[in-house]
């Protein structure tokens, strides 16, 4: 397989409840994105990877929400104390480089919090 | 008002005609990216663009960077055509990709 893949497809999950989402980006690309898009709307940037660090937090929407990638690999998205506006699809994306890199989109998550 | 525009927001059209959707941004680009969206489906990076004119199959985009515009054109449009289309823009003071709302695309056979 040599796109983006990202686990689990769907999550349904109780209210305050803590998730962990997956991604394993294309082998080889140093920049990771998470996106996540609430029903009826747009992409929404929560953060970016170059390597393992991530040089801007800023598009995470609250401290419940926290990411981390090993290796410069794979990376875990995880939102802790889940609510109901969380519910969305988590989309994860890699490119080459960052920047300017094209990047390649993962099938998402669906995150469902009851 | 929103750092990408994308226009129209909904386009309905026959099989066979020639398609258009336009994005104008306002801020400063290292690229330009055209993506697909099929309903309940995932993302694909369709072109980035910083310069020119690319074309893939019955999919051509172009970028006028002094006029800030970029347009998708599709020819001889097909139903599996159907889809919401983004165009997205890597902001040249950093990384970020700024996204326009998106162009929702029906073809009927």
């Amino acid at each position: 397989g040599a796109g983006v893949s990202q686990s689990p497809s769907n999550k349904v999950t109780e209210k305050g409840k803590d998730v962990e989402l997956r991604c394993d980006p294309i082998s080889g690309h140093t920049a990771l994105y998470w996106y996540r898009q609430s029903l009826g709307q747009g992409l929404e940037f929560l953060i970016y990877f170059q390597g393992n660090s991530a040089p801007d937090k800023s598009g995470l929407p609250s401290d419940r929400f926290s990411a981390e990638r090993t290796g410069g690999s794979v990376s875990t998205l995880t939102i802790q104390r889940t609510q109901q506006e969380d519910s969305a699809v988590y989309l994860c994306a890699s490119s080459l480089w960052g920047g300017i890199g094209e990047q390649y989109f993962g099938p998402g998550t669906r995150l469902t919090v009851t | 008002k929103n750092e990408v525009e994308q226009s129209p927001q909904n386009l309905t059209a026959q099989e066979g005609e020639f398609i258009t959707i336009n994005c104008s941004y306002s801020v400063g680009i290292s690229a330009l990216h055209w993506l697909q969206q099929h309903p309940g489906g995932g993302i694909v990076s369709l072109f980035m663009l910083s310069s020119g004119k690319k074309k893939h199959g019955r999919l051509i985009a172009t970028i006028n960077i002094q006029e800030k515009h970029s347009s998708l054109h599709i020819t001889a449009s097909h139903p599996r055509d159907s889809a919401v289309y983004i165009c997205a823009v890597t902001k040249d003071s950093n990384y970020q990709l700024i996204w326009g709302a998106g162009t929702k695309l029906i073809i009927k056979p």
